[in-house]
């Protein structure tokens, strides 16, 4: 079974810095994605950025890049020049894309909540 | 990219009730999902909405404890029977696009059970 795992319950970062949140997952598919939801006190899930595994090329969004590491079967989240709306928890997901009963489910990472201060 | 509402936002029940939660998308998704968020942790996949036949429920979850109707691409229900307050939570449905590599959330029913 996948397992995705972020150690950083908590993380903070000053306003117009840089901050970078760690993740690490376990499977034995080639084919997947990687993905960053964010979830501000609204509750809405907020796709931020995804990544293929295929793709070697570290996805960017903005201020929001990524650091894949498929050998170490690391994904990082790195947002550059925070603003106070960045301040959410930060969910790192995973999804085969190699078809069989786990196709399109999404297996969470505990989440680490992010406090910009101003 | 897909708009998904829920309704009820929130509820507040009594225990031993039961709550339908119900979940439409403005566009057809090709796969519907239910997911339930305790508080203060992470989301765990209950179920994967199939159209027109009998919910795929992951381990640790029943039919009937929480039922799941979906009759056609665009629209579905949870109903989480016999609450107790263990049932307290955030109950997300989500649908993917016909890619799978992007999947839209609703936003989310609280519930809080008495």
């Amino acid at each position: 079974a996948q397992t995705v795992t972020q150690s950083q319950p908590e993380m903070s970062v000053q306003e117009a810095e840089t901050v970078t949140l760690s993740c690490t997952y376990d499977t034995s598919e080639s084919d997947y994605y990687l993905f960053w939801y964010k979830q501000p006190p609204s509750r809405q899930m907020i796709l931020v950025i995804r990544q293929e595994a295929y793709k070697q090329q570290n996805a960017t969004e903005n201020r929001f890049s990524v650091n894949f590491q498929k050998a170490a079967k690391s994904f990082s989240l790195k947002i550059s020049d925070s603003q106070l709306g960045d301040a959410a928890m930060y969910f790192c997901a995973y999804t085969n894309n190699a078809g069989g009963t786990s196709y399109g489910k999404l297996t969470f990472g505990q989440g680490t909540i992010l406090t910009v201060h101003p | 990219s897909a708009v998904i509402s829920q309704k009820p936002s929130r509820d507040i029940c009594q225990r031993g009730t039961s709550l339908t939660i119900q979940c439409q998308v403005d566009s057809q998704v090709t796969m519907m999902f239910w997911y339930r968020q305790q508080p203060g942790q992470s989301l765990t996949l209950i179920a994967t909405a199939n159209q027109g036949s009998e919910a795929t429920y992951e381990s640790g979850f029943v039919i009937d404890k929480f039922p799941i109707s979906r009759p056609n691409l665009t629209f579905s229900t949870l109903t989480v029977s016999n609450m107790s307050p263990e049932d307290s939570s955030i109950y997300l449905c989500s649908g993917t696009g016909a890619a799978h590599n992007e999947q839209f959330f609703g936003p989310g029913t609280r519930l809080t059970v008495l």
